[in-house]
């Protein structure tokens, strides 16, 4: 089965205090990991989508969201099939579910063509 | 930032009704838009690409129309199952910005 599976925060924990650090892993299967580019969007509590970076097939082209640059840390492992965001100095606004998604084969151009689950991080004291 | 403007923020339809959902962009994005459906507690899902391409296994009631800065979907026959949040994207840049959603509820 073609999927996207996120973990590290969770819906029943993922409580981190504001200024500390988490890790969001992706886990991917079903498909040739290594030709899509991967992204990681977020959506907190009642509110709208938000990009919050991308990496290239080769890990060698990262983008971040302006929101976010200087604090977190996106990269893949080819070997292990997986996304990672490394996030520090977390803010209460950082507070929302984090979802892993692909870019469709034909291009970042094309859309969001698969999504994981997603997964909650809440920043608060 | 591309900035992207959706309206309404909702709208309320009859099964079987024709709605349509507008989206503005900033600037000239050409035909890099793409559309989603978001249901409650579920991550989106891929609707149209490149403004007017219907995604695999998505329902042909469904379809999508502009370029530049105007565009547009729509839901030719309402379904109950199309009950959800509709997020507009602009795929034009490497900082992709979404609109900030239409809610579609069935009267």
């Amino acid at each position: 089965e073609v999927q996207l599976v996120e973990s590290g925060g969770g819906f029943g924990g993922g409580l981190v205090q504001p200024g500390g650090s988490l890790r969001l892993s992706c886990a991917a299967s079903g498909f040739t990991f290594n030709s899509y580019e991967m992204n990681w969007v977020r959506q907190a509590p009642g509110k709208g989508l938000e990009w919050v970076s991308y990496i290239s097939t080769s890990g060698n082209t990262i983008y971040y969201a302006d929101s976010v640059k200087g604090r977190f840390t996106i990269s893949r492992d080819s070997a292990k099939n997986s996304l990672y965001l490394q996030m520090n100095s977390l803010r209460a606004e950082d507070t929302a579910v984090y979802y892993c998604a692909r870019h469709s084969y034909s291009g970042s151009n094309y859309g969001f063509d698969l999504w994981g689950r997603g997964t909650l991080v809440t920043v608060s004291s | 930032d591309i900035q992207m403007t959706q309206s309404p923020s909702s709208v309320s339809a009859s099964v079987g009704d024709r709605v349509t959902i507008t989206c503005r962009a900033s600037q000239g994005i050409s035909s890099w838009l793409a559309w989603y459906q978001q249901k409650p507690g579920k991550a989106p899902k891929l609707l149209i690409y490149a403004a007017s391409s219907l995604q695999s296994g998505v329902p042909s009631r469904f379809s999508g129309s502009g370029s530049g800065t105007d565009f547009t979907l729509t839901i030719s026959s309402l379904q109950p199952e199309d009950s959800a949040t509709y997020y507009c994207q602009q795929a034009n840049s490497f900082s992709p910005t979404f609109g900030g959603g239409t809610k579609v509820e069935i009267k």
